[in-house]
Formats: C-alpha cells, structure tokens, sequence
C-alpha cells in the first residue's frame, strides 16, 4: 500500500491562479518530499520539509507539514503553464533509501 | 554535473530477448536506485545500490538483474520479460542512503511486444 495519499487525483487552473494540494501518509516521518514530473519524464526533486518543520518556501512553493494529522500540503503560486505536471509527495518508508511515492496529483494549468 | 543520464531512451523488444538499460552519474553519489513507474502511477522502488553492493531488493522477478559496475554506473539487464512489464524505468542517486534527496533520469520506456 502507498504510504502518501494524495487529493486532488486532478485539477486545472488557469495561469495566475494558486494551485494547492495535500498529501496524507499513514506512518511517523522523519521528512516528506514533494516531486514534479512533466509528462512521461523524470521526476524533478522540488523541496523537502523535515519532521520539526512546519512550513517552507521555495520560490513560489509553499509546503506546509502537519504531523499531528499526518499531512502535509503544496501550495503553487501565480501558477504557469510551465508548472503543467504531476506533483508527488514522497517519505522515506521502513528503511533509508525505501522513498515511497503517493498516488500523484495531476496539474493542468491552462494560458 | 547534476545530471543523471540514461540510455536507450526507448527499448522495445520481444518476450525471449535479451536487453540491457544504462543509467550515469557523475556527481559521485554512492546510491543509484531503479524504479518502475507505470502509467499515471507513481513510480516504484525496485532496488538500491549504496557503495555498489545491492541493498534493497523489493522482490523483484529474477527476470530483472541488476548490475553496479563502479560508483557511476547503473545497469539493468532484461531477460524473458513479460509485456506487462511495459513501463518506463526510472534511475535515481543520491549522495548516500541517509541524503533522502533523489536525482532522477529522463527514464527509458519500454515496450515487451
């Protein structure tokens, strides 16, 4: 079973607009990722939150980290055509170099 | 160089043949990682390499035989395989097992016709 669960499955916006979506994972983290992948390409790492942090900023991502309810979530900005992909959340599962991957979130964003 | 490459970027091949898939990094990472990631599905973990001995093993068919040659090289070498094993496969590094950052390839996509 897939450690992150993501929602929404899909979502499109128009350029300008914010883009938000969460991620939920079932065990304790020590840190959660966030990966964009354009379309049947590699996976592109975009920001990494740890387990004590509860918000972080990267250019015009925004994640936030709430371990109480086991979520975490990606916020957009003035979104892009350019940031047309699929967004996954990762966490490290059992044992170091075991990156578990969440179901994916796929982003249309229309000019 | 933060590059991870692969090579062929397409494969098709039929049910009784041999192959073979490259991955390349430069940036002297000592864990190379394979993944399977089929369509509009996240990818998934098929082995680990750190300092070029095989850590992880996700249970993957023996049809599957990966190969670390030296601490840049990847290889994934293909035998009978089955046509549901269609699906882009993946390569990754990262600067050791603890560094949870990955750097991933372009992917090779492979058809078993």
């Amino acid at each position: 079973s897939q450690q992150g669960e993501e929602d929404p499955q899909a979502l499109s916006i128009q350029e300008g607009e914010n883009a938000t979506m969460n991620c939920s994972y079932k065990t304790s983290i020590n840190n959660l990722q966030w990966y964009r992948q354009n379309s049947g390409r590699g996976l592109v790492h975009l920001i990494l939150i740890r387990s004590n942090e509860r918000e972080k900023h990267s250019g015009r991502l925004r994640v936030t980290l709430d371990t109480s309810k086991k979520s975490s979530s990606l916020l957009i900005t003035a979104s892009r055509a350019a940031d047309t992909a699929s967004y996954f959340c990762a966490t490290i599962r059992d044992s170091w170099g075991k990156l578990q991957f969440g179901a994916g979130t796929q982003v249309v964003v229309t000019p | 160089d933060t590059e991870v490459t692969q090579t062929p970027k397409h494969l098709v091949m039929g049910m009784t043949n041999k192959k073979s898939l490259k991955c390349e990094q430069h940036m002297g990472h000592r864990a190379m990682y394979w993944y399977k990631q089929k369509a509009k599905k996240p990818p998934e973990l098929m082995f680990v390499y750190s300092y070029e001995k095989l850590s992880i093993n996700e249970s993957v068919p023996s049809r599957f035989s990966p190969e670390c040659p030296n601490s840049s090289l990847l290889n994934l070498h293909l035998h009978a395989l089955q046509p549901e094993d269609s699906a882009l496969y993946l390569c990754a590094s990262s600067q050791d097992l603890v560094q949870e950052t990955q750097y991933f390839g372009p992917g090779t996509r492979l058809l078993v016709l």
